[in-house]
């Protein structure tokens, strides 16, 4: 059963506007939360990240908020560009943290 | 430049024939892990690794066999592949974090795709 659901398969935002990925997962244990990008032909990279004692964290133009009441988070791009068109996977691990537990995916387009 | 390679990047093989996966790393990270990924499911964690000689299972070890015999290898070893194997994986690294848990960061492989007849 799928513990972590994108379920927004894809996104399309016209450059410099602001991209909004969505996230949800289901156990409440997890307490820390990634996402990364993929692009075509390449692997994930890491893109941000927020432990569950924070409810928002910014990198740049990404920030990635944290509802834990509602085991949500989501993913802010501002402004969107084209070269964020990519595949964005949200990710989440507990205690232990040797185990990642992925969602499925959404794919952003930025048309210029 | 910091790498994970992957070896090979695409194969096609028949059912039961035996294959090996390469992963090497040149960070020195301590964790390294195999993730498949497929339509719908996103990716899937099939084993991880703390460090030499330890392993562990993931969400889908089922039909795959992992050794971490040295700190920058870590090959994944499909023992008698069979067609719902055909997938794309990929092979991961971090180092250490806080709290004796792997740092979040993970660098992955290009991956590689694999089919099974």
């Amino acid at each position: 059963d799928q513990q972590v659901k994108q379920n927004s398969p894809s996104l399309s935002v016209q450059e410099g506007r602001i991209s909004i990925l969505n996230c949800d997962y289901t156990n409440s244990m997890f307490d820390y939360f990634l996402w990364y990008k993929k692009y075509p032909a390449e692997g994930p990279t890491f893109l941000i990240s927020i432990s569950s004692i924070k409810d928002k964290n910014e990198d740049g133009r990404f920030t990635v908020f944290l509802n834990k009441s509602a085991k949500h988070l989501s993913l802010h791009i501002v402004p969107s560009q084209p070269g964020d068109s990519a595949v964005y996977f949200c990710a989440a691990s507990y205690y232990t943290g040797n185990q990642f537990y992925f969602g499925t995916g959404t794919s952003l387009t930025v048309i210029p | 430049e910091a790498q994970v390679t992957q070896n090979p990047r695409y194969l096609i093989t028949v059912t039961g024939k035996k294959l090996t996966v390469t992963c090497s790393q040149n960070m020195n990270h301590e964790y390294m892990s195999w993730y498949r990924q497929d339509p719908g499911l996103g990716l899937r964690q099939i084993y991880y690794s703390m460090n030499v000689e330890v392993t562990d299972k993931g969400d889908v070890p089922e039909g795959y066999k992992v050794s971490r015999k040295e700190k920058r290898n870590f090959p994944l070893i499909l023992e008698s592949p069979s067609p719902n194997q055909t997938s794309l994986y990929f092979c991961a690294t971090s180092r250490a974090g806080t709290g004796g848990r792997q740092s979040g960061e993970q660098y992955f492989g290009p991956g590689t795709r694999l089919t099974v007849t």
